[in-house]
């Protein structure tokens, strides 16, 4: 069975200071693995699509890389407006039609 | 262009109660899944839906069900409503199956 865990549960950063988020999987064949932003009482943001071991993609302060086992959110420099819980998912080849998400890992930026 | 819309946002009902909750797709996306997100979890699988034809269900009980319609809307239905039934329900849109997912905004329900 498919499993995601994110650590840390919880982070508080000082507005300026850089970090990085931890998504381990397991699946027997990755298709996808997915990096979403969820706001409070929201539906989950859309971030990010890796592929393949070796993969980086950037949006604005966010950086998610991949390898065979885990992936990694780095937040470089972050602001307040960063704040929200980070949710990794991932998609098999076999069964595709289901993505298992983790529980997140909910960052808190202090001014 | 308009996003995943769902409806109602909030919803209160009591045990044994049936529900309904419906989810208007962004335009030209045929993939329609349900999600169950209990507090301080993640979204949990329940259906997928593509070209009105459902291609995966997650480990949820027959009590709940959903269709989609010819213009790729959906509808989430629940029977015999429990307490632990409470949780925000998403819908998600994908162009292909094997694409991401657009969430929409969610239903909050809450059963008394």
């Amino acid at each position: 069975e498919d499993q995601v865990t994110q650590s840390p549960e919880a982070l508080r950063l000082q507005e300026g200071e850089s970090s990085s988020l931890n998504c381990s999987y397991t699946v027997s064949g990755l298709r996808g693995l997915f990096w979403y932003r969820q706001d409070p009482g929201k539906g989950p943001e859309f971030l990010f699509t890796l592929y393949s071991a070796g993969e980086e993609k950037e949006k604005e302060r966010l950086k998610a890389t991949l390898t065979k086992k885990e992936s990694f959110l780095h937040i470089t420099a972050p602001k307040p407006e960063d704040s929200a819980t980070y949710l990794c998912a991932v998609q098999a080849r076999e069964g595709y039609q289901k993505v298992t998400f983790g529980t997140g890992t909910k960052l808190q930026v202090i001014p | 262009d308009a996003g995943v819309t769902q409806s109602p946002t909030h919803l209160i009902k009591t045990r044994g109660q049936h529900v309904t909750l419906r989810c208007s797709p962004i335009s030209g996306h045929k993939s329609v899944s349900w999600y169950q997100q209990v507090l301080g979890q993640g979204p949990q699988f329940i259906f997928q839906y593509y070209e009105k034809e459902e291609r995966g269900r997650g480990n949820f009980p027959d009590r709940f069900s959903a269709r989609q319609f010819p213009n790729y809307s959906s509808e989430l239905n629940v029977n015999a409503l429990l307490l632990g039934d409470s949780a925000l329900y998403l819908c998600a849109n994908r162009v292909a199956l094997n694409t991401e997912a657009f969430f929409g905004q969610g239903t909050r329900l809450t059963v008394v």
